[in-house]
C-alpha cells in the first residue's frame, strides 16, 4: 500500500514553455501532498505544501506565481512550472501523507530539463 | 524551525562489515523520525522509522536508535550487501512537515 505515482517521468522542454507535472496516490487519500525540487548531490528541499481544496503555502523564496499546484481532489496533485528557464532544471519530488498525517510516501521525481 | 545535520555525507564499506550513519535534529517537539533510502535517479523510499516515545527499532539488518534527550538518532545497516549502496536520508518530522539531513552516500565495495 501507500503508493505514489508522477507524471511524467522526465520531460524535456523550451526556455519560455510552461510544464505540469502530476501527482497521484494510488491507494490511498492524501489529505496532504507536498512538493520538493532536489539538485544533483544535494537534499531535498520542501517547495510547497497542498491541503485538498486550499491554496497550496509556499516556502520562502519560492515564487508561486512561477511553480503553480493544484490539489483539486484527494488524489492528485499538480505542478506547473510556468515560463521555464534553464536554471528550473531540476528532480522535481512529490509526496502525500494521509492517516497518520505524520508519514509522507514519495513518487518516483519527475526530471525536468529546460533548454 | 526544525535543523537537521547528517554525518558522514560519505561512507565507504567493505561488504559485510555494519555501517552506521548519525543525525541531529534541533527542534524537541519533533517526534517522528524515518529514514529514506534513495538510488539514482529515483524517488526516496522508507527503509525505517521511529516514533519519540520509542528508543531503539530494528527490521532484520536494518536499526535505528533514538536519543531524546540528546536531540540525535542513528541508522545502523549490517552485513553490508553491494545493493545497500544508495544516498541515505535522515529526516525530523514536526506535525507534518519533514526536515531532511544532508544525506550520506553509502558505497559497499564487494
Amino acid at each position: 500500500g501507500a503508493v505514489v505515482s508522477q507524471h511524467p517521468s522526465w520531460v524535456i522542454c523550451k526556455s519560455g514553455t510552461s510544464v505540469k507535472i502530476e501527482c497521484r496516490s494510488l491507494d490511498f487519500q492524501a489529505t496532504t501532498m507536498f512538493w520538493y525540487r532536489q539538485f544533483p548531490k544535494q537534499s531535498l528541499m520542501l517547495m510547497a505544501t497542498s491541503n485538498e481544496g486550499s491554496k497550496a503555502t509556499y516556502e520562502q523564496g519560492v515564487e508561486k506565481d512561477k511553480f503553480l499546484i493544484n490539489h483539486a481532489s484527494l488524489t492528485l496533485s499538480t505542478l506547473t512550472v510556468t515560463s521555464a528557464h534553464p536554471e528550473d532544471s531540476s528532480f522535481y519530488i512529490c509526496s502525500a501523507s494521509g492517516n497518520p498525517t505524520y508519514e509522507q510516501y514519495f513518487g518516483p521525481g519527475t526530471r525536468l530539463t529546460v533548454t | 524551525g526544525e535543523n537537521v545535520e547528517q554525518h558522514p555525507s560519505t561512507l565507504s564499506v567493505q561488504e559485510g562489515d555494519s555501517a552506521v550513519i548519525k543525525c541531529t535534529y534541533s527542534d524537541s517537539a519533533s517526534n517522528y523520525f524515518p529514514w529514506y533510502k534513495q538510488e539514482l535517479g529515483k524517488g526516496p523510499q522508507l527503509i525505517i522509522d521511529i516514533r519519540s516515545n520509542v528508543g531503539e527499532k530494528k527490521d532484520q539488518r536494518i536499526a535505528v536508535t533514538l536519543n531524546k534527550t540528546a536531540k540525535h538518532f542513528s541508522l545502523h545497516i549490517t552485513e553490508t550487501q553491494p545493493e545497500d549502496s544508495a544516498v541515505y536520508f535522515c529526516a525530523a518530522t514536526t506535525g507534518n512537515m519533514l526536515t531532511f539531513g544532508g544525506g550520506t552516500r553509502l558505497m559497499v565495495k564487494p
